[in-house]
């Protein structure tokens, strides 16, 4: 079945400690999006690929960097985690159609859930 | 700006009751779009529906039904004989061209009681 795959689900690291997620697909979608989402709160778009070309949201702090090095997959690198960063991260992805990517829609990933120690 | 409203944030409800869950949108935009996501406790969000603005029709599927209102902007979703199953919590989302991203409502947690 196609799907999106994040791992890992749960993922443990110290404060200030760098810490990669990752995800991929199987859909072939061209859009691959990071959410953050924090505990009895919606999810919380953190930026996006559209390919190759990357789109950060305007309030996403420098902690957070992405890359994708091919369609399948997209990694969410946090450099220097603080406690605030502890939160589940959904990565979702989309086929941008002629209506443009945002109104696609966002097949999500089953999540990684992070623990700042 | 773009809104969504989902008044409810917690409701629980005996096992083969039908429940709905309100959902409320604000927009400028002619054109766009409304969704409905589960998130069950395991966390992944599922997708279950997606309407379009010019597309008024209500939607059922299984137990599931969509009522669209344009005049009251709001896009209500009702489980139908619940079932333990369906305990999780129901995010309403929208989005309009231009934007990357989707607007989600606060959610509303849904508990089936056996």
């Amino acid at each position: 079945d196609a799907m999106v795959i994040q791992n890992p689900r749960y993922q443990v690291t110290q404060f200030g400690k760098p810490v990669t997620l990752s995800c991929s697909q199987t859909l072939n979608h061209n859009v691959m999006y990071w959410y953050q989402q924090k505990s009895s709160q919606a999810p919380k778009l953190l930026f996006h690929y559209y390919d190759k070309d990357f789109n950060n949201e305007a309030d996403t702090p420098d902690n957070f960097q992405s890359r994708r090095p091919n369609t399948s997959f997209c990694f969410l690198d946090i450099r220097s985690p603080g406690l605030g960063d502890a939160a589940m991260y959904l990565c979702a992805t989309s086929r941008a159609g002629t209506s443009g990517r945002g109104t696609d829609t966002q097949y999500f990933g089953p999540g990684t859930r992070l623990t700042v120690l | 700006a773009q809104k969504v409203t989902q008044a409810q944030t917690e409701i629980s409800v005996v096992e083969k009751e039908d429940v709905t869950l309100d959902c409320v949108y604000e927009t400028r935009d002619t054109t766009y779009y409304l969704f409905w996501y589960k998130q069950p406790p395991s966390g992944e969000l599922v997708f279950l529906i997606r309407r379009n603005s010019f597309d008024e029709q209500n939607e059922i599927s299984g137990r599931y039904s969509w009522n669209f209102q344009k005049s009251t902007s709001s896009f209500n979703f009702t489980i139908t004989a619940s079932q333990v199953v369906d305990s999780a919590v129901y995010f309403c989302a929208l989005s309009v061209i231009g934007a990357n991203n989707l607007f989600f409502g606060t959610g509303t947690r849904l508990t089936v009681i056996p």
